[in-house]
């Protein structure tokens, strides 16, 4: 089972920041969290991850909650190409094997 | 450098056949990973190769089979088809290492009638 709980959908209006929460209340200490998301039937595609810091890159932001047990991802002006599923992963520990767990992410829509 | 692709993009066959479905890396990456995604869902993952072996099952049958290359790439072989394995499989390429992201293909949307 997904380890991490997301709001199925969320609107955003064009050139608005969309913040996309996500809830991973039972990370462990050396889990990361990774975003992708997925327009219609192509391959996900990576965002951005991190552990404990906030972080950015040119697609997002990343605020992860002190207590990591939550997250947001933060499209900061979002264009109606962001129109996508968005999926918050926690990796979970392995002896080796580097799976991702997805849940049914975030159906987030921009309107113009 | 070019990304991760599939082939063949689409694909229909009938109950009890048998498919290959493939795969190249992304340059340099050594591990790939194969996942289901039925419609409405988030990706399953299958299994993960990394050197030519498998290095990790999810929760599907035998008949889910794959080999990986000496140059990388990878097959995912399904045998009886079902209806139930009409999706979209697709493939990750990484770097076998703990936090080293995974890049999709765009998948082979197969469909069994």
């Amino acid at each position: 089972d997904a380890k991490t709980t997301q709001p199925p959908s969320m609107d955003c209006a064009e050139g608005r920041a969309a913040n996309l929460p996500c809830n991973h209340s039972t990370i462990s200490g050396n889990e990361y969290v990774y975003w992708y998301r997925q327009i219609h039937s192509q391959g996900p595609q990576y965002i951005i991850h991190g552990l404990k810091n906030n972080e950015t890159n040119e697609m997002a932001s990343l605020i992860i909650t002190e207590d990591r047990k939550s997250s947001t991802l933060i499209l900061p002006h979002a264009t109606l190409r962001d129109t996508a599923v968005y999926y918050c992963i926690v990796r979970p520990p392995t002896s080796g094997t580097y799976k991702y767990i997805f849940g049914t992410g975030t159906r987030l829509k921009v309107l113009a | 450098e070019t990304g991760v692709t599939q082939s063949p993009t689409h694909l229909i066959k009938t109950r009890g056949q048998q498919v290959t479905l493939r795969c190249s890396s992304q340059s340099g990456h050594n591990t790939v990973s194969w996942y289901q995604q039925a419609l409405g869902q988030g990706p399953q993952f299958i299994f993960q190769y990394y050197r030519e072996e498998e290095n990790g099952r999810g929760n599907f049958p035998p008949r889910f089979s794959g080999l990986q290359f000496p140059n990388y790439s990878s097959e995912l072989n399904v045998n009886a088809l079902e209806l139930d394995d009409s999706a979209l499989y697709l493939c990750a390429s990484s770097l076998q290492s703990s936090y080293n992201e995974q890049f999709f293909g765009p998948g082979t949307r197969l469909t069994v009638l």
